[in-house]
Parts: C-alpha cells; sequence; structure tokens
C-alpha cells in the first residue's frame, strides 16, 4: 500500500460525458502527478501540482482539467468524453516534488467509455 | 517519438537465475532515472532509481547500470523469485527545466518460472 488513495476504482460512462477523478497523497506529500495509461501504452504524464499551483503540463487535452485543493487532494476533470479516452489514469504524490524526488503511485482508476 | 524505450515486451526466466531487464533513453537531458515494478489491478511501486552521477545503484537482489555514453541503463535482478513476476517500467526525468515528470517506457513483463 503506497498511502496514495484514488476514487472510483472503476468508472463506466457514455461518450460525451464528463466525469471527476479523486487523488488522496500520502500524508506529507505536496505534489501530485497525473499519469494515463491507454492500452498498450506507457504512462503518460498528465500534469503536475504543487501545494495547490500548476507546476507542469504533459500532453493533457484542453478537454482535462484538474485541481489541487487546500487539503491537498486533487481531482481530474474529464469532459466531452471520446471512446478514446478508455484508460488507466493514475495519481502519484511526492514530498516536494524535487527532481529526485521518488513519486509513489496510487492503484489507478479504470476509465471505461462506451 | 518514444524518448525512453523498453524493446523488450516480454522475458521469461527460470527462478534462481539472473534477470536483465533494459532500457533505451534518447533525451540526453535525462539525469536520473528509476525502475518501477507493477502487478495486475495496482498502481506501479517504486523499486530502484540511479542518478546520472553514478554508474551503478545496488538494492539488495536488484542492481541497475547506467551507461551514459550509449544512453542505456539496465535492471538486473538475481536470484530471480517467482514474485518477481511483474511489469516492469524504466521512467526518466529532467532536472532541468522545473519539471519532475516522469517519462515512462511501455514496460517488459517478466515472468519467472518455478
Amino acid at each position: 500500500d503506497s498511502g496514495v488513495t484514488q476514487t472510483p476504482k472503476h468508472l463506466i460512462t457514455a461518450t460525451g460525458q464528463r466525469v471527476t477523478l479523486r487523488c488522496s497523497p500520502r500524508s506529507g506529500d505536496l505534489s501530485v502527478y497525473w499519469y494515463q495509461q491507454s492500452l498498450d501504452q506507457g504512462l503518460q504524464f498528465l500534469i503536475q501540482y504543487y501545494n495547490g499551483e500548476e507546476r507542469a503540463k504533459g500532453n493533457i487535452l484542453e478537454r482535462f482539467s484538474a485541481q489541487q485543493f487546500p487539503d491537498l487532494h486533487s481531482e481530474l476533470n474529464l469532459s466531452s468524453l471520446e471512446l478514446g479516452d478508455s484508460a488507466l489514469y493514475f495519481c502519484a504524490s511526492s514530498v516536494v516534488g524535487g527532481e529526485t524526488d521518488t513519486q509513489y503511485f496510487g492503484p489507478g482508476t479504470r476509465l471505461t467509455v462506451l | 517519438d518514444q524518448q525512453v524505450k523498453q524493446n523488450s515486451p516480454s522475458l521469461s526466466v527460470q527462478e534462481g537465475r539472473i534477470s536483465i531487464l533494459n532500457c533505451d533513453y534518447t533525451n540526453s537531458m535525462f539525469d536520473y532515472f528509476l525502475w518501477y515494478k507493477k502487478y495486475p489491478a495496482e498502481g506501479p511501486t517504486f523499486l530502484i532509481s540511479i542518478s546520472s552521477i553514478k554508474d551503478k545503484n545496488e538494492d539488495g537482489r536488484f542492481t541497475v547500470f547506467l551507461n551514459k555514453s550509449a544512453k542505456h541503463l539496465s535492471l538486473h535482478i538475481v536470484p530471480s523469485q517467482p514474485g518477481d513476476s511483474a511489469v516492469y517500467f524504466c521512467a526518466a526525468s529532467a532536472s532541468q527545466g522545473g519539471s519532475e515528470k516522469l517519462v515512462f517506457g511501455k514496460g517488459t513483463k517478466l515472468t519467472v518460472n518455478p
């Protein structure tokens, strides 16, 4: 158990809908990262937050947005969903987000868009 | 353009023998490298890391070797155990640029046969 929690574990929805994925970092961790793992793909970095502020952005679609709240939990919002958005979405956290900081991953949310 | 490549999708070894997982990278700005292990239905678990100032890092049965001139790293597991059967991801990050995002390879599925 990494200490990072993600809800829900599974999510099934239809195209065009909007969903929210939630992540609670390890106690004491200030940085949160979101990654997407599609079929046969490695994990693709989406976005990083540090202490409530956006710190780095990857190949995150404009239909996707995220935020980190004062209690440090984070939410990833996916809107206008398409079939291709079906994937595993992982959240990770680290202490301060330094370049040699180990990122600890949650169990992931499996999103299925029908 | 894949910046981190794991060219072997799978590897099968006998229990007690050495497992060698390979990873190549193209971005010369990468200076921190990590290996993660992933079991089905779980998030990636940090295994071992190495900074570019080193060429070897050891932790128990796990050793990571870095060859900067060849832009190549490898993970050695000795002796291999059936519980090591999992997907192994190589990841890299660059300390310059202020981003701590990890760039992952697509993974190598290791099977250790009893």
